[in-house]
């Protein structure tokens, strides 16, 4: 079985702090995929970044920056500079063939 | 390309009544999931079709249904409505014929009321 431990429920923030969320996965797959989705309030999850379970390269993309560690089995995303529009909830999810698992997903607040 | 469609936006029911819900892929996709979103239990797997053949079910009661019709456009129905299934339920597609080796991208959502 395959399980995505989100352990911040929530955070809070004001604007321009650098935040990151924390993603621990578990899978005994060796081809893995991993996600990261933005659900906004209007409700639609938002994809954001996928990565390969033999790519550890890290991303940036503007603002948003993703660490994957398979030795830690750790996929974390931090935001710097947060924005007020940031503030989501943000999942992580894993996927592997015949099976997607998501995490419980953490609600950012970013305050004015 | 136009995203992932889903109608109604919003539904209310009263308990004993069915429903279905209705999701249009985005274009090309032939693979759509659909999720269960609630407060308490988060983002549960309901099914997933290809070519209009459920791959993967979820542990959702019998009550939960679904089709994929040859365009791709998926509906999902529930009967005999209970409370707890108040919720988001969302749709995602994506091209993968192999489930879990693809990137979904999820609809707007359907907001379901039982009263």
């Amino acid at each position: 079985a395959q399980k995505v431990t989100q352990a911040q429920t929530e955070i809070s923030v004001v604007e321009k702090e650098d935040v990151t969320l924390d993603c621990v996965y578990e899978t005994r797959d060796t081809t893995y995929y991993l996600f990261w989705y933005k659900q906004p309030p209007s409700g639609e999850l938002v994809f954001l970044i996928r990565r390969n379970s033999f790519d550890e390269q890290n991303e940036i993309s503007g603002r948003y920056s993703w660490n994957f560690q398979k030795s830690t089995s750790s996929f974390n995303f931090t935001i710097t500079a947060s924005q007020v529009v940031d503030s989501a909830v943000y999942f992580c999810a894993l996927s592997a063939p015949g099976k997607s698992t998501f995490g419980d997903g953490t609600t950012l607040t970013v305050k004015p | 390309k136009a995203g992932v469609t889903q109608t109604p936006r919003y539904l209310i029911k009263t308990r004993g009544q069915q429903v279905t819900l209705s999701c249009s892929p985005i274009s090309g996709h032939r693979s759509v999931s659909w999720y269960q979103q609630t407060p308490g239990q988060g983002l549960q797997f309901l099914f997933e079709y290809f070519s209009e053949t459920q791959r993967n079910k979820g542990n959702f009661p019998g009550r939960f249904s679904g089709r994929q019709f040859s365009n791709s456009r998926s509906e999902m129905n529930v009967s005999t409505l209970e409370l707890g299934d108040s919720a988001l339920y969302l749709c995602a597609s994506s091209l993968s014929r192999q489930p879990g080796t693809d990137t979904q991208y999820f609809g707007p959502g359907t907001r379901l009321t039982v009263l």
